[in-house]
């Protein structure tokens, strides 16, 4: 596609609830990053996948989250048993290379109730 | 971990006047960039900087890098109301490492 796209764009979940949040980044873009940004926030880092280097974890808040890319493309964030401390706007972003341009995604807003 | 420091956290002008954010870093950066977030939008990439002292221009915005590399600023010229919104530094420490983003200056612009 032309941009990186997420889905669902809006996702309302009971709390103790699992998600999952869905990434796809541009064609040919090495790196994916996920991000999280509460209301009136700036971004706060998650996890950062390049190539086929093992991901830096080092973001994630605790271990309810994890995410995967798969085949090198699209990625998947996932929340278990969702907090309502969870809810906030996920970003998802990709480069070219791990240090280029980030081209965010629209995000996914997470409420938790 | 490495930290960017970025000031003001918010910045309230009179449409036409001067407007500039800074970031500042302890480390040497191999790059900074610059990305713009309108209010109930995503982050929009707008420049990268890669060297020292280097100056850039895009109409109304200039953007440094310090001489040491360490620090950034954005200036906006003359703000208008279409300026609003979150503006984010991401540095760029080198290696295969990711970007590390400030909180933003978030800009009100007053008509």
């Amino acid at each position: 596609g032309a941009g990186v796209s997420q889905s669902p764009s809006n996702k309302v979940t009971e709390k103790g609830k699992d998600v999952e949040l869905r990434c796809d980044p541009i064609s040919g873009h090495t790196a994916l990053y996920w991000y999280r940004q509460s209301l009136g926030q700036g971004l706060e880092f998650l996890i950062y996948f390049q190539g086929n280097s093992a991901p830096d974890k080092s973001g994630l808040p605790s271990d309810r989250f994890s995410a995967e890319r798969t085949g090198g493309s699209v990625s998947t964030l996932t929340i278990q048993r969702t907090q309502q401390e969870d809810s906030a706007v996920y970003l998802c972003a990709s480069s070219l290379q791990g240090e280029g341009t980030q081209y965010f995604g629209p995000g996914t807003r997470l409420l938790v109730l | 971990g490495q930290q960017v420091m970025q000031i003001p956290q918010y910045q309230h002008v009179q449409e036409g006047e001067d407007f500039t954010t800074y970031c500042n870093s302890s480390t040497t950066l191999s790059n900074i960039q610059w990305y713009k977030q309108r209010p109930g939008g995503h982050p929009v990439f707008l420049i990268q900087l890669v060297k020292s002292g280097e100056v850039k221009k895009q109409k109304r915005l200039t953007f440094q890098f310090g001489e040491a590399k360490k620090n950034s600023s954005l200036h906006i010229t003359a703000t208008q109301t279409t300026d609003v919104g979150t503006y984010f530094c991401a540095a760029d420490r080198g290696g295969n490492t990711p970007l590390v983003f400030g909180k933003g200056t978030r800009l009100s612009v007053i008509a």
